[in-house]
């Protein structure tokens, strides 16, 4: 159980073009997903915590018009990289949790090249 | 803000070794220590949540430990396979709600 998927898991795209990411939770109601980004050699940094039916809250730091943030079920999220640029190249992975749970189940990542 | 540092950030280990990594953190303001498991193109995979000092963990040949009074969090691995190569992440779980996380520590079994 508490499988989450991710899609697509590897996408590169042209500088100026946006790129929508899914997270999906398979076998469960998500109440809350959490956006991340890693760099090379960093660690996960949280971007965003995303909560059905409502406005994402986003890190200080993170652009909230650039990376859009869309959770219209209990069981999909989407970000969305409006206009990318090769500093966007970083690898974008989510997480779900249930209103019962701090425990958080992770989709396999994507890893985002913008040329 | 919590900080989160991992040691040593990688390991190579031979077949039936014994090792062990850190999870160290200045402040113990959090509800729970998460330790995760992620291979290659993988998702993460929970271990282990501890909440209180002197809490231990096993699943199999993994054990972890926690002391919040001198801050840091161990895992064991017992007679290492190569299936047991990934990058080990350190997790805290504070008041924010939210999941800070240490680089990790990539262990590499070889044969």
């Amino acid at each position: 159980g508490a499988v989450v998927s991710q899609h697509p898991s590897r996408v590169i795209c042209k500088s100026g073009t946006s790129v929508k990411i899914e997270c999906r939770s398979l076998d469960f109601q998500a109440t809350t997903m959490f956006w991340y980004r890693q760099f090379p050699k960093q660690s996960l940094m949280l971007m965003a915590t995303s909560n059905e039916g409502s406005k994402a809250t986003y890190e200080q730091g993170v652009e909230k018009d650039k990376f859009l943030i869309n959770h219209a079920s209990l069981t999909l999220s989407t970000l969305t990289v409006t206009s990318a640029h090769p500093e966007d190249s970083s690898f974008y992975i989510c997480s779900a949790t249930t209103s019962r749970s701090y425990e958080q189940y992770f989709g396999p990542g994507t890893r985002l090249t913008v040329t | 803000i919590l900080n989160v540092e991992q040691s040593p950030q990688s390991l190579h280990v031979q077949e039936g070794d014994s090792t062990n990594f850190t999870c160290s953190f200045p402040s113990s303001n959090f509800y729970a220590l998460h330790w995760y498991r992620w291979e290659t193109a993988k998702s993460p995979e929970a271990l282990f949540v501890m909440t209180l000092n002197g809490d231990e963990k096993k699943k199999g040949r993994i054990s972890a430990t926690l002391n919040t009074k001198e801050g840091y969090s161990y895992l064991y691995i017992k007679g290492s396979q190569p299936e047991d190569s990934a990058t080990y992440l350190c997790a805290l779980y504070g008041t924010a709600s939210k999941l800070t996380f240490g680089t990790g520590t990539r262990l590499q079994v070889t044969l």
